[in-house]
């Protein structure tokens, strides 16, 4: 079954300290994997994307396929990445995007 | 427009009846998918739109539901019926075409059944 999981609904983490936000995936073929981010307010947007391999705000994802995990990470977290980050893969013949339940994160000053 | 347009933004109606949800794509975007936000069920994917056909709606959760794409452009989501579990926040993507290209979502519309 195809599925994401995002084992963390809050992480709490201090401004300047490291963020790693998990995600997990079960896909039985070659899917593409994103990050997509929700500021308050504002509507979903692309973070990042696992085959473009770059980092966006500071923030960086590997693909594993051995551990079949996407993790988020940035080194020093900022207060404007306060936000709800969703995983999510697609695959097959349409693109849909599967999503994970997300993980809320919360940066104090 | 700039980016993918939903109308309305809130919706309030009473159990029973139908309602009509608007999305206007970004302007060449061939790919158009609907998916639900609603709590406890995170993102839900409802059904693709690929020009003004639909190959993809395993995810309509009944045949209350239903949708149209007309020109290759503006789409429809039309629910009969409503029942309370239909009150979410119902989120429209559009993609330049098919193939691992990003969607872009709209503001989406929240609707809340009483």
């Amino acid at each position: 079954a195809q599925r994401v999981t995002q084992p963390e609904k809050l992480l709490s983490v201090f401004k300047g300290a490291p963020v790693e936000l998990k995600c997990n995936y079960s896909y039985s073929g070659s899917p593409e994997l994103f990050w997509y981010v929700q500021y308050s307010r504002q509507r979903l947007q692309l973070l990042l994307r696992h085959i473009s391999r770059e980092s966006i705000k500071g923030f960086t994802a590997d693909l594993n396929k051995g551990e079949t995990s996407f993790h988020l990470k940035k080194p020093f977290a900022q207060e404007e990445d306060s936000a709800m980050y969703y995983c999510a893969l697609s695959g097959g013949n349409t693109d849909k995007l599967i999503f994970g339940t997300g993980t809320r994160l919360q940066v104090f000053p | 427009g700039a980016g993918v347009s939903q109308s309305p933004s809130n919706k309030v109606t009473e159990k029973g009846k139908d309602v009509e949800l608007r999305c206007d794509p970004i302007s060449g975007h061939t790919a158009l998918y609907w998916y639900r936000q609603s709590l406890g069920q995170g993102l839900e994917f409802l059904i693709y739109f690929q020009g003004n056909s639909a190959p993809d709606k395993s995810g309509l959760p009944s045949d209350r539901f239903s949708a149209e794409r007309t020109g290759g452009s503006v789409s429809t989501l039309t629910i009969q019926r409503t029942q309370q579990e239909d009150s979410a926040v119902y989120l429209c993507a559009s993609s330049i075409n098919r193939g691992g290209q990003p969607q872009h979502f709209g503001d989406g519309t929240r609707l809340s059944i009483l």
